[in-house]
């Protein structure tokens, strides 16, 4: 089963605008991943939070964790063309550095 | 990508017919995973190593194997493949674990069709 599940599941914008997308989880994590899938790739990953850590920020990246609300959301500021892509969060899983996957959103940012 | 090649990268083949994929990594890293991504399901885990000759199951292991001879190479065989196998399948791999190890890297990915 799948333990990250992200909203929404697609979402369409024009560039220059900012995008969020929100992922839950159901149980007690000690961090939280964010990843990147341009179509026809592999996954990169772009960033991760610790579960002592509420919010973190890479380039036009911004994550924030609630764990008491076992949910994190992802802030792309500025968005560009180029930002068109699906993008995963991920949570470990019981050993051996597994992770979950959620099902992903899909951005699309028109020019 | 951290020098991370699957091999096939597409491959049509028949019901009933044994196919192995091929992941093969030039960074030494110790975890390699075998992924598959399907509309809906996300990416879901078939096979992991945690390393030479060390293996284990993941989530949706059910009709396939894994081998692990060394370091850089990560076999995934499909005993006898079966249309609901039409998927497309990632290797990863992670450097080690804990703290500063998290973060996994994928290949590009192999197309497979079972028809």
């Amino acid at each position: 089963s799948q333990q990250g599940e992200e909203d929404p599941q697609a979402l369409s914008i024009q560039e220059g605008e900012n995008a969020t997308m929100n992922c839950s989880y159901k149980t007690s994590i000690n961090n939280l991943q964010w990843y990147r899938q341009n179509s026809g790739r592999g996954l990169v990953h772009l960033i991760l939070i610790r579960s002592n850590e509420r919010e973190k920020h890479s380039g036009r990246l911004r994550v924030t964790l609630d764990t008491s609300k076992k949910s994190s959301s992802l802030l792309i500021t500025a968005s560009r063309a180029a930002d068109t892509a699906s993008y995963f969060c991920a949570t470990p899983g019981t050993s051996y550095g597994k992770l979950t996957f959620g099902q992903g959103t899909i951005l699309t940012v028109h020019p | 990508d951290a020098g991370i090649t699957q091999s096939p990268r597409h491959k049509v083949t028949e019901t009933g017919t044994p196919v192995t994929l091929r992941c093969h990594q030039t960074e030494n890293h110790r975890y390699m995973y075998w992924y598959r991504q399907d509309p809906g399901h996300g990416l879901r885990l078939i096979h992991y190593s945690y390393g030479v000759k060390d293996t284990d199951k993941g989530e949706v292991s059910d009709g396939y194997s894994v081998s692990r001879s060394k370091t850089e190479d990560f076999l995934l065989t499909l005993e006898s493949a079966t249309s609901s196998q039409t998927s497309v399948y990632f290797c990863a791999t992670q450097q080690g674990r804990g703290s500063g190890y998290n973060e996994q890297f994928f290949g590009p990915g192999t197309r497979l069709t079972v028809l």
